[in-house]
């Protein structure tokens, strides 16, 4: 298995443009999380989403930020409009059951800048 | 509110010592304590767990110990190599709670 793929990797963009950020789960697995990693805070939990549905998106920061999961195998999260303060590196998770002793594992992440 | 708190931020040590990180939670409905080991580039990875009905686990040169009363854990690693530096996040996890909790994360070096 290939494990989370998430694209892009790198993306650097301009104050107030639009960024879509997507990963693609281990497949069979049924819950799904995004993670947002600054220095200042750490790792945050943003929104799971348990069998394509969203379950608590109390971690997103601003109504800016709408993540989605249209089928089992991709997701999105998105910024409209992008602000410098966004810049982070964000990642997406998934796992079986929902546990961290049922294969949680995690993707490489997107370094995004805002400029 | 900062409900794991991780010590120290970053450290230093020579090849073959042993690396000490420590954690300590507020939350008495945590069940569930992950270790996750993190290089640059890439996302964090489970290294070990605990349950907090155990007081240590041990696999290989790593070690978690546990002391429910205190509510802290640590992560020791013995014969710390230079493969080992990286950054470490404790966290934790409640009953029936699907959001992992994380510390702020440890910089490991280990110099030759």
């Amino acid at each position: 298995d290939a494990g989370v793929i998430q694209s892009p990797r790198h993306e650097v963009t301009e104050m107030g443009q639009e960024v879509t950020l997507r990963c693609k789960p281990i497949s069979g697995h049924d819950y799904l999380f995004w993670y947002r990693q600054t220095m200042m805070r750490g790792l945050e939990l943003l929104i799971y989403f348990n069998n394509n549905v969203p379950i608590d998106d109390s971690g997103m920061p601003e109504d800016r930020f709408s993540a989605k999961m249209p089928n089992a195998s991709f997701s999105t999260l998105k910024i409209q409009p992008s602000e410098p303060r966004d810049s982070a590196v964000y990642f997406c998770a998934s796992s079986l059951i929902g546990r961290p002793n049922y294969g949680y594992t995690f993707g490489s992440g997107t370094r995004l800048t805002v400029v | 509110q900062q409900q794991v708190k991780q010590s120290p931020q970053s450290l230093i040590v020579q090849k073959g010592g042993i690396s000490i990180i420590n954690c300590a939670y507020e939350n008495t409905a945590f069940d569930y304590f992950p270790w996750y080991q993190q290089f640059p580039g890439k996302g964090p990875a489970l290294l070990i767990a605990i349950r907090p009905d155990v007081s240590e686990k041990k696999e290989g040169r790593f070690t978690i110990s546990f002391n429910k009363s205190a509510k802290q854990f640590s992560l020791h690693i013995m014969d710390s190599q230079p493969g080992d530096s990286a950054t470490y996040f404790c966290a934790a996890i409640g009953t029936g709670s699907y959001q992992l909790t994380f510390g702020k994360g440890t910089k490991l070096s280990v110099i030759p």
